[in-house]
């Protein structure tokens, strides 16, 4: 199956500074990216859906001047966590949906995830 | 607003055993999908079911799909121990893509 991967794979960093996440999908473009947060012991939450060469769409709740998105690339898509503070703590997943020649939307393929502490 | 709400959220079983996960949803969607979370990993993809009566089986796992009663089943045949883990379903909210999870179920199969 297609591959996607991100990096770092954990980060530790101080309150009040920012922090980038990269989700690259490897054999495959991907024109639509997701990217969920995962709390300890709880499900997966749909922050936002990053659209190459277009804005990304947030939901409800989810603070766009805070989670900055941005999808440069079929292959491409950033989190950078700006001003973080220690709650925004968590286990960060981007995910990429692949298509069929029609255009339909096929799998979607889950990035290893990045966890991110903030001191 | 879709909801998804899966039943039980915590399952302890034996060696052996067999056991169903359900997962019902609030509005008409046109995929569901199971996915696999070990402790401190990202999901596994499990399951794509595309349409009523979908059913597929995949080891002692098999999943199926009515789309009438807004409910997929995942059931574990002679659970091993090896099958603990968070098992999620999702549901597309549209063909577009977007995921929304069930709380997640944590099997703990026990010798």
């Amino acid at each position: 199956g297609a591959v996607v991967s991100q990096h770092p794979s954990w980060v530790i960093c101080k309150s009040g500074t920012s922090v980038k996440i990269e989700c690259r999908s490897l054999d495959f473009q991907a024109t639509t990216m997701f990217w969920y947060r995962q709390f300890p012991k709880q499900s997966l939450m749909l922050m936002a859906t990053s659209n190459e060469g277009s804005k990304a769409t947030y939901e409800q709740g989810v603070e766009k001047d805070k989670f900055l998105i941005n999808h440069a690339s079929l292959t491409l898509s950033t989190l950078t966590v700006t001003s973080a503070h220690p709650e925004d703590s968590s286990f960060y997943i981007c995910s990429a949906r692949d298509r069929d020649l029609t255009g339909r939307f096929l799998e979607q393929y889950f990035g290893p995830g990045t966890r991110l502490t903030v001191t | 607003e879709l909801k998804v709400e899966q039943n039980p959220l915590f399952l302890s079983m034996q060696e052996g055993k067999n056991y169903t996960i359900y997962c019902n949803y609030s509005t008409t969607s046109d995929r569901l999908y199971w996915y696999r979370q070990d402790p401190g990993k990202s999901l596994e993809s499990l399951f794509v079911l595309l349409s009523n009566g979908a059913v597929k089986q995949e080891g002692r796992l098999m999943a199926s799909l009515d789309t009438k009663a807004r409910l997929s089943t995942l059931h574990i045949t002679a659970a091993v121990h090896d099958l603990s883990a968070t098992y999620f379903c999702a549901v597309a909210r549209t063909s577009y893509g977007k995921l929304t999870f069930g709380q997640g179920t944590i099997l703990t199969v026990h010798p």
